[in-house]
């Protein structure tokens, strides 16, 4: 069964650094997304990626972010400068249409920021 | 912002019995619902969803009905069994048009433990 891979599955990083989350969608779908879940929290929405941009952000995918599909199959997450506050879950998703349709998610990247 | 409310953070039942799950929402834009499974380092899982014309879907041992009117939305697991036990996230998606990119909000999720 197809399915979203992610890695790292864990990356420690220290404040201020650059880091570069990793997803590979599902072959087939269009849309794809990045959403968040700090511990004990709920999953949030960060991003969404359609025709090669970002047809939604929310207001915590600030300038830090970027999104990018360097290569038709990857799509990454980049982090600029690194906080302790973005120590998260962060969850790839894709779907092969916007609507009437469940995401599909990948495993997970654990960052933690120290 | 909480637009979609999981009231209860856990839920205990015994095993072969009825597990029932809700989910209230605000916005009344939402038009496509999703219930999703998440076990421990683990992205969520999609269960069953339902759209808005319709009050209830079923899946086997799962069923989401919808009361559009309430605005409330519950899953329930019928039997329930121990491998239910995970966290249940409601999620909701706005009406398509112009501006709908397909995310989804979520609930805060509802801890589902099932005694053998």
């Amino acid at each position: 069964e197809p399915e979203v891979t992610q890695t790292p599955s864990h990356q420690v990083t220290q404040m201020g650094q650059e880091v570069i989350l990793r997803c590979v969608p599902i072959s087939n779908h269009l849309y794809f997304y990045w959403y968040r879940q700090i511990l004990g929290q709920k999953v949030e929405f960060l991003v969404s990626f359609y025709n090669n941009e970002i047809s939604e952000k929310s207001e915590i995918f600030d300038d830090q972010f970027s999104v990018e599909r360097p290569d038709g199959s990857n799509f990454t997450l980049k982090i600029r400068s690194t906080k302790l506050e973005d120590s998260a879950m962060y969850f790839c998703a894709s779907s092969p249409r916007v609507w009437d349709t469940e995401a599909f998610f990948g495993q997970g990247t654990r960052l933690t920021v120290v | 912002d909480q637009q979609v409310k999981q009231n209860s953070p856990s839920l205990s039942v015994q095993e072969g019995r009825i597990s029932i799950l809700n989910c209230d929402y605000t916005n009344s834009m939402f038009d496509y619902f999703l219930w999703y499974k998440k076990y421990p380092a683990e992205g969520p899982t999609f269960l069953i969803s339902i759209s808005s014309i319709k009050d209830k879907n079923e899946d086997g041992r799962f069923t989401v009905f919808l009361n559009k009117s309430a605005k409330h939305l519950s899953l329930h697991i019928v039997p329930s069994q121990p491998g239910d036990s995970a966290v249940y996230f409601c999620a909701a998606s706005p009406r398509p048009g112009s501006s709908n990119t397909g995310k989804l909000i979520f609930g805060q999720g509802t801890t589902l433990q099932v005694k053998p």
